[in-house]
């Protein structure tokens, strides 16, 4: 097992574009994170999957987001008509147990740049 | 809002010596505490956990934790070069499972 996988590692896109990222957890993992982590920031808490369940979206998830995760193992996660201030690191997690027991290890990262 | 204050730094210490990092959190509920790394341009890796008072070695890593003070450390000892990067603490607090809280990091630079 490699870890958490995450793809493409950068994304350049024009303003008002639509992108799409895609995670692959741990196999054995039922629970997947996104965050994002600008510039001199932390990351931040942005969705959250239990199997294929959504169970929580931040506020800082806009209505042009959209995150997925069918049948449980996969994830994408969908910013359409991209601005500007969506320039980020988009990070994903996952784990089995929650994060208070063991923490969680993050994918890569995909890096969006939108000019 | 719960929060997780560290100072940005940087903090420059010359190597060989101790560094030390230090985190406050708001949520008095909170029950676990992480510290990751993160070199520039790549995601956070995980070094340290800590889930009670007192402290815990890992190698040249010691986590530190204060429950009444909340209040978290991390300190590195022989500080090596490799060592440069930005020191995130998080936490997760009593009412979430699965969300951890981070702070904005602090950038630790190690002089050979």
């Amino acid at each position: 097992d490699t870890g958490v996988s995450q793809n493409p590692r950068h994304k350049i896109t024009k303003r008002g574009q639509n992108v799409t990222f895609r995670c692959d957890p741990i196999s054995e993992h039922n629970r997947l994170y996104w965050y994002r982590q600008t510039l001199g920031q932390g990351p931040e808490f942005l969705t959250y999957f239990q199997n294929e369940a959504q169970l929580e979206k931040s506020r800082l998830l806009s209505d042009r987001f959209s995150a997925e995760r069918p049948k449980g193992s996969f994830s994408t996660l969908e910013i359409q008509r991209t601005e500007q201030g969506d320039s980020a690191m988009y990070l994903c997690a996952s784990s089995f147990l929650g994060p208070g027991n063991y923490g969680y290890t993050f994918g890569s990262g995909t890096r969006l740049t939108v000019v | 809002q719960k929060e997780v204050e560290q100072n940005s730094g940087p903090l420059s210490v010359p190597e060989g010596a101790i560094a030390s990092l230090n985190c406050t959190y708001s949520d008095r509920g909170s029950q676990s505490f992480f510290w990751y790394r993160q070199y520039s341009g790549k995601s956070p890796e995980l070094i340290m956990s800590i889930y009670s008072n007192g402290d815990k070695e890992d190698g040249r890593f010691t986590a530190q934790l204060n429950k009444a003070s909340q209040y978290v450390s991390l300190l590195i000892r022989d500080s090596q070069p490799s060592d440069s990067a930005t020191y995130l603490c998080a936490v997760n607090g009593e009412d979430s499972s699965y969300k951890l809280i981070f702070g904005s990091g602090t950038r630790l630079l190690v002089r050979p």
